[in-house]
C-alpha cells in the first residue's frame, strides 16, 4: 500500500518547546515537500528537498528546520523561534502524473497547536 | 509568495448544477494542476494541463487554460454533495522545482 504517512495527527506543544513532525513515503520520490496551510488559506512553502541530503528553504523557512537522511523519510523541525506556530502541516513527494508532468502526492496531514 | 489567486473564495450550489472556477496566475508556466483538498486532510490531484494544451477533460472535471490571460479555469458538471470541499489550482513555472498554489475555493453543493 504506496504512500505518504504523516504522524502524529494531532500534536500539542507548550511554548518553548521543539517538536518534529514525521513524514515517510513508500513511493520512491525523489523529491520532498513541507507546506504551512492556515485557516481558510493556501499551503505555504517551508521547505523542500530534491534528493538525499540536500534541502532548500521555501518562502517562510524562518523557525523551522529539516533533514533528509534518507530518501523515505523528510522530518520537519519546529523551533521555538517560529513565533505563531499553530497551523495544519502538509508534506509532499513528487511524481509523475498521467500528463507526464509533475504532480505532487500529500499525506493526510499534521494539526500542530500550540498550548 | 503565492503565485496563483483563485475566485471566487466561496461558492454554493445545488446537487446537480455546475460548478466553475477560475485560477489567474503571474509567469510562464510548464504546467497547471488542480487539486481538491477535503476538510482537514491532505491534498489530491485532480488533473494537469500542459503550457501547450487549451482544454482537458477527466469524467465529471474540464480544465481550460489560457497562456495569453495567464487563467484556467476549472468546472464540475453535475454536482454531487460529496464534491463539497476546497479546491487549489498550482502552477509549475517555467525555472522553478516546486509548484506555487493559489489561495483556493471552497464549494458547497448542498442536496
Amino acid at each position: 500500500d504506496g504512500g505518504i504517512t504523516q504522524s502524529p495527527k494531532y500534536l500539542f506543544r507548550k511554548e518553548g518547546q521543539n517538536v518534529t513532525l514525521s513524514c515517510e513515503q513508500n513511493l520512491n520520490h525523489d523529491a520532498m515537500y513541507w507546506y504551512r496551510q492556515d485557516p481558510g488559506q493556501g499551503l505555504r512553502l517551508i521547505y523542500y528537498s530534491q534528493i538525499v541530503n540536500d534541502f532548500q528553504k521555501g518562502d517562510i523557512a524562518e523557525g523551522y528546520s529539516v533533514s533528509r537522511e534518507k530518501k523515505e523519510s523528510f522530518p520537519l523541525t519546529v523551533t521555538s523561534a517560529q513565533k505563531n506556530p499553530t497551523a495544519f502541516y502538509l508534506c509532499a513527494s513528487r511524481g509523475l502524473a498521467d500528463g507526464g508532468g509533475d504532480t505532487q502526492y500529500f499525506g493526510p496531514g499534521t494539526r500542530l497547536t500550540v498550548l | 509568495s503565492q503565485q496563483g489567486e483563485e475566485d471566487p473564495q466561496a461558492l454554493s450550489i445545488q446537487e446537480g448544477e455546475n460548478a466553475t472556477m477560475n485560477c489567474s496566475y503571474k509567469t510562464s508556466i510548464n504546467n497547471l494542476q488542480w487539486y481538491r483538498q477535503n476538510s482537514g486532510r491532505g491534498l489530491v490531484h485532480l488533473i494537469l494541463i500542459r503550457s501547450n494544451e487549451r482544454e482537458k477533460h477527466s469524467g465529471r472535471l474540464r480544465v481550460t487554460l489560457d497562456t495569453s490571460k495567464k487563467s484556467s479555469s476549472l468546472l464540475i458538471t453535475a454536482s454531487r454533495a460529496a464534491d463539497t470541499a476546497s479546491y487549489f489550482c498550482a502552477t509549475d513555472a517555467k525555472g522553478f522545482q516546486k509548484l506555487v498554489f493559489g489561495t483556493g475555493t471552497r464549494l458547497l453543493v448542498s442536496p
